[in-house]
């Protein structure tokens, strides 16, 4: 596989499940990001994480937890999620160097409905 | 005042013809900028990057930035109706690990 991966593309569930969203990049970054993108907003930075540690916290809940095992994958964890949470959660890879900022590349997206 | 504006649109244009998008950002100290395209129902994809004052051409594409007027400008040339979708502005400072995103401009390519 290339690029960068992310399950499930869709997602249901209660304002009491727990779930996770998982993504993997195959592109050799060092960073990867959670964004959140709601109908007619701008995208929103969720997390950064460069070299597995995180980096940036963009004032997000706590019913959202990030994990980040190694540089190639990252986790999102949710739990009692509200209704306002519904939305597509994309991750994203970067290689971060001294000189220059590197553009992201996007998974596909998760498309969080909650219920 | 939101860190990087674009006009919602839609922007209409015909077939053939050239499509004009906008962004300007706030942050003076933003030195990377990058054009997203993103179709309905998909996560953005990178069309341009610019990092320098002046224009950039990339086939149909051109970016253009302007520093000091703190403006950025995608110009697609030949617009063809495949180039309908959302085009979403982003930039970036030195010592910010992550862009900061326009709302995006929708593109209607009337065939």
């Amino acid at each position: 596989e290339t690029g960068v991966t992310q399950t499930p593309r869709h997602l249901v569930m209660g304002m009491t499940n727990k779930k996770s969203l998982k993504c993997e990049q195959h592109l050799g970054h060092n960073a990867m990001y959670w964004y959140k993108q709601s109908a007619k907003k701008p995208l929103e930075l969720m997390f950064v994480y460069n070299f597995k540690e995180q980096t940036e916290n963009n004032s997000v809940p706590s019913r959202f937890s990030p994990e980040c095992p190694n540089s190639s994958h990252l986790f999102l964890h949710l739990h009692t999620l509200q209704p306002e949470d519904s939305a597509l959660y994309l991750c994203a890879s970067s290689q971060l160097n001294r000189d220059r900022y590197s553009p992201l590349h996007f998974g596909n997206g998760t498309r969080l409905t909650v219920t | 005042q939101k860190e990087v504006e674009q006009n919602s649109g839609p922007l209409s244009v015909p077939e053939g013809a050239i499509a004009s998008l906008n962004c300007t950002y706030s942050d003076r100290g933003s030195q990377s900028f990058f054009w997203y395209r993103q179709y309905s129902g998909k996560s953005p994809e990178l069309i341009m990057s610019i990092y320098s004052n002046g224009d950039k051409e990339d086939g149909r594409f051109t970016a253009q930035l302007n520093k000091a007027s703190q403006y950025v400008s995608l110009l697609i040339r030949d617009s063809q109706p495949s180039d309908s979708a959302t085009y979403l502005c982003a930039a970036s400072r030195e010592g910010r690990r992550a862009l900061t995103f326009g709302s995006g401009t929708r593109l209607q390519v009337q065939p």
